[in-house]
């Protein structure tokens, strides 16, 4: 399969609430990002870690890389409403710089008022 | 910066029309485009990259009569679906990057076929 899995499928929270998302790939990357897509819209990167990265922050997201388990997770703390959409992980597995993106299954995220 | 504009945003045609879907980088000049396929509720399934004035590389079971890639210029790429069917029916998306740099994704076309 083209793709890595991601759990859990769907997510469903209130804001506030913190919302963990967890990404497994299959082969050795040169970095993962994680986007965002609202529904029916493009996607919006969110970060980039790189293979030599264990983890990295953005304002209220923090993502982890374990490549001795081929694993990553996305935290995203104090949720709101509007961080409701899917999330993708996706690893680029290229010899350096940037190459072709093999994405996740994705979560989709529901954040209740 | 780096904007990715994807037109027409959403379609809707007779079966057996083909239909041409551009992806522009508006700021920056993209050596290599990405046209992905999504399904509702599913990932994005990479269907092809293209780089500046060479032919597209498609990915194993996409149909390159069927999907056409044309990228003719540092700025634009066009996917014309021939001769589209009801089951061509999906989220297309496009992304663009410079040589070395991330990619950046268009909004997506939703194309419907009736």
């Amino acid at each position: 399969s083209q793709q890595g899995e991601e759990d859990p499928q769907a997510l469903s929270i209130q804001e506030g609430e913190n919302a963990t998302m967890n990404c497994s790939y299959k082969t050795s990357i040169n970095n993962l990002q994680w986007y965002r897509q609202n529904s029916g819209r493009g996607l919006v990167h969110l970060i980039l870690i790189r293979s030599n990265e264990r983890e990295k922050h953005s304002g209220r997201l923090r993502v982890t890389l374990d490549t001795s388990k081929k694993s990553s997770s996305l935290l995203i703390t104090a949720s709101r409403a509007a961080d409701t959409a899917s999330y993708f992980c996706a690893t680029d597995g290229g010899l350096g710089g940037y190459n072709k993106l093999i994405f996740g299954a994705g979560t989709r995220l529901a954040v209740h008022p | 910066g780096a904007v990715v504009s994807q037109h027409p945003s959403r379609v809707i045609c007779k079966s057996g029309t083909s239909v041409k879907i551009e992806c522009r980088s508006l700021d920056f000049q993209a050596t290599t485009m990405f046209w992905y396929r999504q399904f509702p509720k599913k990932s994005l399934m990479l269907m092809a990259t293209s780089n500046e004035g060479s032919k597209a590389t498609y990915e194993q079971g996409v149909e390159k009569d069927k999907f056409l890639i044309n990228h003719a210029s540092l700025t634009l790429s066009t996917l014309t679906v021939t001769s589209a069917h009801p089951e061509d029916s999906s989220f297309y998306i496009c992304s663009a990057r410079t040589s070395g740099g991330p990619q950046h994704f268009g909004d997506g076309t939703r194309l419907s076929i009736l």
